[in-house]
């Protein structure tokens, strides 16, 4: 089915360890962005892509770093992962400016 | 202040009940969305509005741009109802979604 694909959906990690989170969508949409969630909290915007080639921070960026690969995949990188990492990761994509969203189904990060 | 607030933050009705969820915000939007979070954490976009009304199926949203607020309305709700639903605006300084925290609907049979 087309859409957002995020992998992995679930993930422990220790304090320290690095990884990387995964999008890609099939709909040929032109920006994509990555939210982190936590409790009691709105969504925030972790990085964003406006188009393929381009990547800019959002509130939250410090820990993170993301790449652009090809329009259809947009990568979140935790290099040195810290406790206060731990929450939901959303990507989502739209085709662009007064178009609607699709989130991807989320990644739930737990760093120990 | 966020500059997007929802109400009520937790809402429980009972099956075939009215539901009215409201959002107000303090920036200057394009447009403002209603998003749908089931358990098991899954988004889906319900709306896009920029001016007056969106219906689909049992939802009906509406917007009030001079008074800055948005209403989402639930018809005759039913249990499969129940999630959280967000609303979020086109509003940041880098033309990305700021969102409210989330009203948590519970609709028991």
């Amino acid at each position: 089915n087309a859409g957002v694909t995020q992998t992995p959906k679930f993930q422990v990690l220790k304090t320290g360890q690095s990884m990387t989170l995964q999008c890609a969508q099939d709909m040929n949409h032109n920006s994509m962005y990555w939210y982190r969630q936590d409790p009691g909290m709105g969504l925030r915007l972790i990085y964003y892509s406006a188009s393929e080639g381009t990547t800019d921070k959002g509130e939250v960026p410090n820990g993170y770093n993301v790449s652009r690969l090809n329009k259809r995949e947009f990568s979140l990188r935790l290099e040195s992962a810290a406790p206060s990492q731990t929450s939901v990761y959303f990507c989502a994509s739209k085709i662009g400016v007064n178009y609607g969203y699709t989130f991807g189904s989320g990644t739930r990060l737990t760093v120990v | 202040k966020n500059e997007v607030e929802q109400s009520p933050q937790n809402l429980t009705a009972q099956e075939g009940e009215f539901i009215t969820i409201n959002c107000s915000y303090s920036v200057g939007i394009s447009a403002l969305h209603w998003l749908q979070q089931h358990p098991g954490g899954g988004i889906v976009s319900l709306f896009m509005l920029s001016s007056g009304k969106k219906k689909h199926g049992r939802l009906i949203a509406t917007i009030n741009i001079q008074e800055k607020h948005s209403s989402l309305h639930i018809t005759a709700s039913h249990p499969r109802d129940s999630a959280v639903y967000i609303c979020a605006v086109n509003g940041g300084s880098q033309g990305n979604l700021i969102f409210g925290k989330g009203t948590k609907l519970s609709v028991k049979p």
